[in-house]
């Protein structure tokens, strides 16, 4: 069975600091997307990242980053130079149709 | 354009009644999902259609639910005799395909009392 986790329930991080979210999955496909997208109050559902799985290369996209292990089947978000504004809800997704719990991200100022 | 549009952004319903959701995707996407998400949980996965056809229906319970997009108009999702347990955030999404990045819509919230 395919499945999405984050064991981070909650997280916080100093304004201007880095943090990094944590997602691991299972799937017995060889070729597959992962997805990070962020929900804020708004609950808007908004994508973050996508990788391909058959990409070596690591997806960036401005002050948003992964680091893809395809051997540890790990998928974890960094976020540089946090911002209040991505105070959220993020949420790991194989294929956008498993998804994981989510993990709270708490912005300090 | 105005991205995915869901419709109602509330809905209330008695037990009994009949929920619609409505959800137009964005232009030119021909693939949508519907989600559903209840509090402090991430989103449930219920069916992936494309127009006129479903395409993957596994996460949608097999009773009082059903789902449809037309060759014209939005889709909608159905929920026939709502009950308290159907109490949730319903996301609709839409894309290209399912390998792009999804654009949700802002979600209809049911609540049945």
């Amino acid at each position: 069975a395919q499945t999405v986790t984050q064991s981070q329930p909650e997280m916080s991080v100093q304004e201007a600091e880095t943090v990094t979210l944590s997602c691991t999955y299972d799937t017995s496909e060889s070729d597959y997307y992962l997805f990070w997208y962020k929900q804020p109050p708004s609950r808007q559902m908004i994508l973050v990242i996508r990788q391909e799985a058959y990409k070596q290369q690591n997806a960036t996209e401005n002050r948003f980053s992964v680091n893809f292990q395809k051997a540890a089947k790990s998928f974890s978000l960094k976020i540089s130079d946090s911002q209040l504004g991505d105070a959220a809800m993020y949420f790991c997704a194989n294929y956008q149709l498993i998804w994981g719990a989510g993990t709270k991200l708490i912005i300090k100022p | 354009n105005a991205g995915v549009m869901q419709n109602p952004r509330h809905l209330v319903r008695r037990r009994g009644q009949e929920a619609r959701l409505r959800c137009s995707p964005m232009k030119g996407h021909s693939h949508v999902y519907w989600y559903r998400q209840l509090p402090e949980e991430g989103l449930k996965f219920m069916v992936y259609l494309q127009k006129e056809n479903i395409i993957d229906e596994s996460g949608m319970p097999k009773e009082r639910f059903s789902a449809e997009f037309p060759k014209e108009g939005p889709s909608i999702l159905r929920i026939q005799q709502v009950v308290r347990g159907d109490s949730a955030a319903y996301f609709c999404a839409s894309s290209h395909g399912p390998t792009y990045g999804y654009t949700f819509g802002s979600g209809t919230r049911l609540t049945v009392v």
